[in-house]
């Protein structure tokens, strides 16, 4: 089945500087890649996601990378700010009769102000 | 428009206790999940709904049963609670079949087992 590796599991950066973690996956039949922020105490909610036809998106300061080749994608964080501190997820998903999603074991981001 | 809706949001069971867990979606989404999640270890998956009147093992089902009781409705049951299955639960829900989107999370339960 499909696996997939997340790192770092925290990290820690100035307030404004820039924040990068990445992902790996096993299974070229993964074809979406969405990416989830977790609050304290709430639940995962979606903050930007890539298909497998495309290799970059951007929303504001945030922006995914993919590499289907290499298998693996990123997610970058620029000028970060204090409410970005969260548990960031990212997911390798592939089609079917239900999504198959595989999680990574998250990042913990903390942003000092 | 409600999205994912899960209750209990807290719960406490002694070992050996049963309970079931409550998920609707508002959505008209084809798939539920249901997820445990433990430090450190992410998201798991316990079982899952492709679509109503499916149901089908995830990565981590023992010790739990599920119930597809229409689209809407998707439940988790522990029938003999252990201390391991102290963790927090999420329900979610997609589109599913040829549609790849997002999962749309419930927000939570924590359960204790003592």
């Amino acid at each position: 089945g499909e696996n997939v590796e997340q790192h770092p599991s925290t990290l820690s950066v100035q307030e404004g500087d820039s924040a990068v973690i990445k992902c790996t996956y096993s299974d070229s039949a993964s074809n979406y890649f969405p990416w989830y922020k977790q609050e304290l105490g709430k639940r995962p909610q979606l903050i930007i996601d890539i298909r497998s036809n495309v290799g970059e998106k951007k929303d504001q300061r945030i922006a995914v990378t993919l590499n289907k080749t290499a298998k693996h994608f990123s997610l970058h964080i620029t000028e970060t700010q204090p409410e970005d501190s969260a548990v960031y997820f990212c997911a390798a998903t592939q089609s079917g009769g239900y999504q198959k999603v595989t999680f990574g074991t998250g990042t913990k981001l903390q942003v000092i102000p | 428009n409600a999205g994912v809706t899960q209750t209990p949001k807290f719960q406490v069971l002694k070992t050996g206790q049963s309970m079931t867990l409550q998920c609707a979606q508002d959505m008209n989404h084809n798939s539920m999940y249901w997820y445990r999640q433990d430090p450190g270890m992410g998201l798991r998956l316990i079982y899952y709904s492709a679509s109503e009147g499916t149901t089908d093992k995830g990565e981590v089902p023992n010790g739990y049963n599920v119930s597809r009781l229409n689209k809407r409705e998707f439940s988790l049951r522990l029938e003999s609670a252990a201390p391991s299955q102290t963790s927090v639960y999420f329900c979610a829900s997609s589109e599913g079949g040829a549609s790849v989107t997002e999962a749309f999370f419930g927000q939570g339960t924590r359960l204790t087992v003592v």
